[in-house]
């Protein structure tokens, strides 16, 4: 099973990008790698998921090098309600079976 | 449509007592996932159903056990409380061809 290592938290101010990292070495060849939003006292959001390069939607953007073995979350222009934990995941070969590591705590600041 | 509907959204039970929370997703969703999130351990897997059937089961005690229904609600029951079962519980639907998985917001269980 892939393992994820991402920061623990990262600060950052309104109106600013905030890039998260995450690190997956032993990801598989089919893996895909997803990311998640969650608020304190609510379930995970689903924001976007990738396989290669570059994924964008209307909130973030993905970027994934060629190895693979990392990924970099992106969030234009973060405002306080970007407040939150996130989460990156890689299957865990199981059906449905979302395995979460600690997040990331990013802290929007006014 | 509507999201994935947890209930109740809060409970307190006793030490010994058992629970029964329940979830209903959203409409053509046929696979539910429970979760349990504690401020030590995290989220963390406990099983998944799919079409009535449990396809995978995470690292929990017989204590926890859970069921779905023909309809896709399910169902998760925990016996013999213990304190340190006091957590967010969590269930997600997800549509076997898509990537994204629904959370509901979640039942909230206190255990004294």
């Amino acid at each position: 099973l892939a393992k994820t290592t991402q920061p623990i938290s990262m600060d950052s101010y309104e109106g600013q990008e905030v890039n998260i990292t995450c690190s997956h070495n032993n990801i598989a060849t089919n893996d895909y790698i997803t990311w998640y939003q969650q608020f304190p006292s609510q379930g995970p959001r689903f924001i976007i998921q990738g396989y290669k390069t570059k994924v964008t939607n209307e909130v973030a953007s993905l970027f994934i090098p060629a190895d693979r073995k990392s990924s970099t979350l992106s969030l234009p222009r973060v405002s306080l309600s970007d407040t939150a934990v996130y989460y990156c995941l890689v299957p865990s070969g199981g059906y449905n079976k979302l395995i979460f590591g600690a997040g990331t705590r990013l802290a929007v600041h006014p | 449509k509507a999201g994935v509907t947890q209930t109740p959204r809060y409970l307190i039970k006793t030490r010994g007592q058992q629970v029964t929370l329940s979830c209903s997703p959203i409409s053509g969703h046929r696979s539910v996932s429970w979760y349990q999130q504690t401020p030590g351990q995290g989220l963390q897997f406990l099983f998944e159903y799919f079409s009535e059937t449990q396809r995978n089961k995470g690292n929990f005690p017989g204590r926890f056990s859970g069921r779905q229904f023909s309809n896709s609600r399910s169902e998760m029951n925990v016996s013999t409380l213990e304190l340190g079962d006091s957590a967010l519980y969590l269930c997600a639907s997800q549509d076997p061809s898509a990537a994204e998985a629904f959370f509901g917001q979640g039942t909230r269980l206190t255990v004294v």
